[in-house]
């Protein structure tokens, strides 16, 4: 049982410059979320999925853009990457079990720099 | 507006003593508070969650108590240890999809 996995762990990207965060998760949870992480401002969400086939805006979703083909996969693409979106960014899951609350169950995290 | 706050110093305190952590909000209803586990480098790890109908909440070393007259939920550990020093974030759930993080506090025990 692996958890929440992330890849690539650490990358780094030209201002322009497309990439695809990737996110797996093997607990069959319902929900999944893209965070990114910033000194001082805490975990932001970004886009997050409520089931297979479905995404939903965050907090800051600007730039980003998300997929959600498999349950236990989810995409987070930077189409044209600035150097604004360089950051820590986390993915998590949390299960949707209908009678108790659910905490978030959390990857290791991808570095990205933007030149 | 809606608003976590953690104490955004650090805390150094001594070995054995016992470390309290402060989260304050506004303008929100949570349905529950969730403290979590930040090492440098990794992702967050969950530690306690605490209903809104509950006062307070014990997993060994750890005591969590929620006041939503205050608005307020402080996370202590009991004769901390070196191994304890971390970043430790408190998050509200509103009982929908979203939870809602603070910034976290950086804990330090010093033998």
């Amino acid at each position: 049982n692996a958890g929440v996995t992330q890849t690539p762990k650490f990358r780094v990207l030209k201002t322009g410059q497309s990439m695809t965060l990737l996110c797996a998760q093997d607990m069959n949870h319902e929900y999944m979320y893209w965070y990114r992480q910033d000194p001082g401002m805490g975990l932001r969400l970004i886009h997050y999925s409520v089931g297979e086939g479905t995404t939903a805006k965050g907090e800051v979703p600007d730039g980003y853009n998300v997929s959600r083909l498999k349950k236990q996969n989810f995409l987070l693409g930077l189409e044209s990457a600035a150097p604004s979106q360089t950051s820590v960014y986390f993915c998590a899951s949390k299960g949707n079990s209908g009678r108790a609350p659910e905490t978030q169950y959390f990857g290791p995290g991808t570095r990205l720099l933007v030149l | 507006s809606q608003k976590i706050e953690q104490n955004s110093e650090a805390l150094n305190i001594q070995e054995g003593k016992t470390a309290t952590l402060t989260c304050n909000y506004t303008n929100y209803s949570p349905a529950y508070l969730q403290w979590y586990r930040q090492d440098p480098g990794r992702g967050p790890v969950f530690l306690l969650l605490i209903r809104e109908n509950e006062k307070e909440k014990r997993k060994e070393r750890l005591k969590v108590t929620f006041d939503t007259t205050l608005k307020q939920s402080l996370f202590h550990i009991t004769a901390s240890q070196p191994a304890d020093s971390a970043t430790y974030l408190c998050a509200l759930d509103t009982g929908g999809f979203k939870t809602i993080f603070g910034a976290g506090t950086r804990l330090f025990v010093k033998a």
